[in-house]
């Protein structure tokens, strides 16, 4: 079974551009959640959206970090404009129902903004 | 939210058995015992989880305390794809989210 799907793997981008992250969630399943690690605060939850609509947007950390999630199998989140501090890897996961359930996580975007 | 406490790293010999230890003294009636693990350059993988009883699934096995303050991750042949980072997480059944804490590192030595 296909696992959550995660583009591009890598992004190199400068300071000020655009950057979209793109994930392809699990079929069937109607959670999914964006993260962001780096080595100075471990892994952190941006935003959680059940049924395609956004629950728990709390950790996006400032208005340049939009997430989107048009249909059950898409969603993106943008980072407009970009600044070197959103230098990290961006995951997401998703799980079939909000509680108890595992998330399974995708191998990542490893943005880097110079 | 409840916290875990875990060791920085430890070793383990391949082919060995690996106790992963973690602390949870504040834990509620209510919060799940969680078990990831983070492979080189890639996400968290689901290990197991459970309330109070021991689990067993075909990655490894969980024992929980009988007061549930503490309890323990076993694998029970390590093996050198088993190097990771271990995170212990308490996750309350009313809630969607995960805290990642810093975990344990486990190196397998060959």
């Amino acid at each position: 079974d296909a696992g959550v799907i995660q583009s591009p793997r890598h992004e190199v981008t400068e300071m000020g551009q655009e950057v979209t992250l793109r994930c392809k969630p699990i079929s069937g399943h109607n959670s999914l959640f964006w993260y962001r690690q780096t080595m100075m605060r471990g892994l952190e939850l941006l935003i959680y959206f059940n049924n395609n609509v956004p629950i728990d947007d709390s950790g996006m950390p400032e208005d340049r970090f939009s997430a989107k999630m048009p249909n059950a199998s898409f969603s993106t989140l943008k980072i407009q404009p970009s600044e070197p501090r959103d230098s990290a890897v961006y995951f997401c996961a998703s799980s079939f129902g909000q509680y108890n359930q595992p998330q399974h996580f995708g191998d990542g975007t490893r943005l880097s903004i110079l | 939210d409840a916290k875990t406490t875990q060791p920085n790293s430890m070793e383990s010999n391949e082919e060995e058995p690996v106790h992963l230890p973690c602390n949870h003294s504040t834990i509620s009636g209510t919060d799940y015992i969680h078990w990831y693990r983070q492979l080189p350059s890639q996400g968290p993988e689901y290990v197991i989880h459970g309330l109070t009883s021991n689990v067993n699934n075909r990655m490894a096995s969980l024992a929980i305390a009988e007061d549930r303050k503490s309890s323990t991750l076993i694998l029970h042949r390590a093996t050198l794809r088993d190097a990771a980072v271990y995170y212990c997480i308490l996750r309350d059944t009313g809630t969607y989210k995960y805290i990642f804490g810093t975990g344990t590192r486990l190196k397998v030595l060959a």
